[in-house]
């Protein structure tokens, strides 16, 4: 079965630091973009950043450049979110996801349940 | 970036209803376009990707069309389990999302 599971969220307080991780089983996660995708409370979707397969490659949005950083461990099947300088704007459920595709097209697919992350004094 | 706009925000139809969500991009994507139905407390699941090819599974009534800027998803007789929001996002330059359609029912 392919599953994406995240792990380490909770309530952090303002300025503080936060790791998210993500374990892949199920599909050959060195083959795979990933990327990290947020949903603040009530709304859409944003998409945090991605990580190419070797880890040679990543890509932010501009309101997270310079505080998070993506990594991944092949060997662990496992994708990180380093997050830092959080602020009340970043809480958010934060889902990590796979990048499938063909040629040159992607999408996200698989999906983890996402995991929680509350920034708040 | 680029910043992809849907329309409408929000809808409400009845079982049966022809449904369609527009998505506009800033500038051409060509056809690097996916489309996603998320329900509450679920994690967003893909339709269609690059603009019009449908997602193995996902039933027929569900389409895709569109390219350079202006995209639609359609749904050609909603159904029940197909209440819930909708949102395009691009694929050809980093990746954004449209801010979503919720579909309710009327």
């Amino acid at each position: 079965e392919v599953q994406l599971v995240e792990s380490g969220g909770g309530l952090v307080q303002p300025g503080e630091s936060l790791t998210l991780s993500c374990v892949a089983s199920g599909f050959t996660f060195s083959n795979y973009w990933m990327s990290w995708v947020r949903q603040a409370p009530g709304k859409g979707l944003e998409w945090v950043g991605n990580i190419k397969q070797d880890g040679s490659q990543k890509y932010y949005v501009d309101s997270v450049k310079g505080r998070f950083t993506i990594s991944r461990d092949n060997a662990k099947n496992s994708l990180y979110l380093h997050m830092s300088g959080l602020r009340a704007e970043d809480t958010a459920i934060y889902y990590c996801a796979g990048e499938s595709h063909t040629s040159s097209w992607y999408w996200f697919d698989p999906w983890g349940q996402g995991i929680l992350v509350t920034v708040s004094s | 970036d680029i910043q992809m706009t849907q329309s409408p925000s929000s809808l409400s139809a009845s079982v049966g209803d022809r449904v369609t969500i527009t998505c506009r991009a800033r500038q051409s994507i060509s056809n690097y376009l996916n489309w996603y139905q998320q329900k509450p407390g679920k994690a967003p699941k893909l339709l269609i990707y690059a603009a019009t090819s449908l997602q193995s599974g996902v039933p027929s009534r569900f389409s895709g069309s569109g390219s350079g800027t202006d995209f639609t998803l359609t749904i050609s007789s909603l159904q029940p389990e197909d209440f819930a929001t909708y949102y395009c996002q691009q694929c050809y330059s980093a990746r954004a999302f449209g801010q979503g359609t919720k579909v309710e029912i009327k």
